[in-house]
């Protein structure tokens, strides 16, 4: 079945640390994949998204992600990890269905 | 400025009653949508609506409906067949499906059943 998976539950890292967070596809097609963020309590935000040309995308907060169809996976990353980027990320394809979520959580 | 609205922020339902959670978007989209938020299981797709007065089933439909009757509009009753209704429920919205569009997202109904 066609699917999105995040492996990462829950990651904790410290603030100015680099930070990539994991999402894998199943599909056959090239996909359409995106990023989004969620504090608590509210809904979800566009960080990114990726639905062909270059590979590496630049998104809001200075969140990027890498498109590699060899490993089916669609990753983001962050160089310098600040406090207010704790929250959820959801990775996510244009079928309507999300990944699970990886929660950050930063340290001081 | 655009956006979709969620109404209201916090809902709590007895027993066998059947409650509607409102969604409105000012964004001129044709695409509306409705998920399911529970602690650890992400979001799950409950209906879609690709054009007023059409709609369909998503993953976990069952104890619920929905309408379409603007395009504006597409409010979601949580009937009493919904066992655990207790949730998180977002509405979302983008220009088409089957594109490249992202989702506009509202800020969301926490669902409480007392």
């Amino acid at each position: 079945a066609q699917s999105v998976t995040q492996p990462d539950i829950h990651i904790t890292v410290s603030e100015g640390a680099s930070l990539e967070l994991r999402c894998n596809y199943s599909y056959g097609a090239t996909p359409y994949l995106f990023w989004y963020v969620q504090s608590p309590g509210q809904g979800l935000q566009l960080l990114l998204k990726y639905f062909s040309g270059d590979t590496l995308v630049q998104g809001i907060k200075g969140f990027e992600a890498e498109f590699k169809r060899s490993q089916s996976s669609f990753n983001l990353r962050k160089p310098s990890v600040h406090w207010s980027d704790a929250a959820e990320y959801f990775c996510a394809h244009n079928d309507m269905r999300f990944g699970a979520g990886t929660r950050l959580t930063v340290k001081p | 400025d655009g956006g979709i609205t969620q109404s209201p922020k916090y809902l709590f339902r007895k027993e066998g009653q059947n409650v509607t959670l409102s969604c409105e978007q000012n964004l001129n989209h044709d695409a509306m949508y409705w998920y399911r938020q529970d602690p650890g299981q992400g979001l799950r797709l409950i209906y879609y609506s690709q054009i007023v007065n059409d709609f369909q089933k998503g993953d976990i439909a069952e104890g619920y409906s929905v309408s379409r009757e603007k395009k504006e509009s597409f409010p979601l009753t949580v009937t009493s067949a919904q066992k655990n209704p207790t949730a998180f429920y977002l509405c979302a919205s983008r220009a088409g499906t089957g594109s490249s569009y992202g989702y506009t997202f509202g800020s969301g109904t926490r669902l409480t059943v007392v």
